[in-house]
């Protein structure tokens, strides 16, 4: 398998555009996490989806973030408009349920700048 | 509300030598998974070991293991025979299910570790 897949893996935008992050899980993994990870906040836990249904979203910042999760295999995560305090790396990460291990795999990230 | 916290925001060790990473949290649960996770330059974000609450033996993976006191809630990384690619950003994370069956994961602010030749 090829693992969690972002894209991109670098964005640069400018301030009141809109952005959007996507991530493909690792096949048949049923969960699938979004974090933000900044130098003053650590890694912090946005929304996470149970069959590509939300179950807590508690960690999205502001209505101008949104996560969506149409089928098994893709999820995105989507803000408008940027501002410069997004900039941050967001990871995406996958878990399969049912296990001992409560693993995440973690995608490479995507590193968002908006200027 | 849970909190963990990683009091050594940097560390570095020689090369073969054994460092041990803290972590402590704060949780009234009973059952609860912790985890240390290590993240290289590369960014990828990898497990390196895993202790569930419940049991008593201290996880081991290699040259990793982890010193699990319960009562302390504490939970440290013991890397033995430190290599260079050990070089990275280790986090910590507590991981509890609530009762209506959702997950709740904790991570730390992590440490930067640098192994020096």
């Amino acid at each position: 398998d090829a693992g969690v897949i972002q894209s991109p893996r670098h964005e640069v935008t400018e301030m009141g555009q809109e952005v959007t992050l996507r991530c493909k899980p690792i096949s048949g993994h049923d969960y699938l996490f979004w974090y933000r990870q900044t130098m003053m906040r650590g890694l912090e836990l946005l929304i996470y989806f149970n069959n590509n249904v939300p179950i807590d979203d508690s960690g999205m910042p502001e209505d101008r973030f949104s996560a969506k999760m149409p089928n098994a295999s893709f999820s995105t995560l989507k803000i408008q408009p940027s501002e410069p305090r997004d900039s941050a790396v967001y990871f995406c990460a996958s878990s399969l349920d049912g296990g001992l291990s409560y693993e995440q795999y973690f995608g490479p990230g995507t590193r968002l700048t908006v200027t | 509300a849970q909190t963990v916290t990683q009091s050594q925001p940097e560390m570095s060790v020689q090369e073969a030598e054994t460092v041990t990473l803290s972590c402590t949290y704060d949780t009234s649960e009973n059952n609860y998974y912790l985890f240390w996770y290590k993240q290289p330059p590369s960014r990828q974000m990898i497990l390196v070991i895993r202790q569930e609450a419940y049991k008593q033996q201290n996880a081991t993976e290699n040259r990793f293991s982890v010193n699990f006191q319960k009562a302390a809630k504490s939970f440290s990384l013991k890397i033995s025979d430190s290599q260079l690619g050990d070089t990275a950003m280790y986090f910590c994370a507590f991981m509890r299910i609530t009762t209506s069956g959702t997950y709740k994961y904790i991570f730390g602010t992590g440490t930067r570790l640098k192994v020096l030749a």
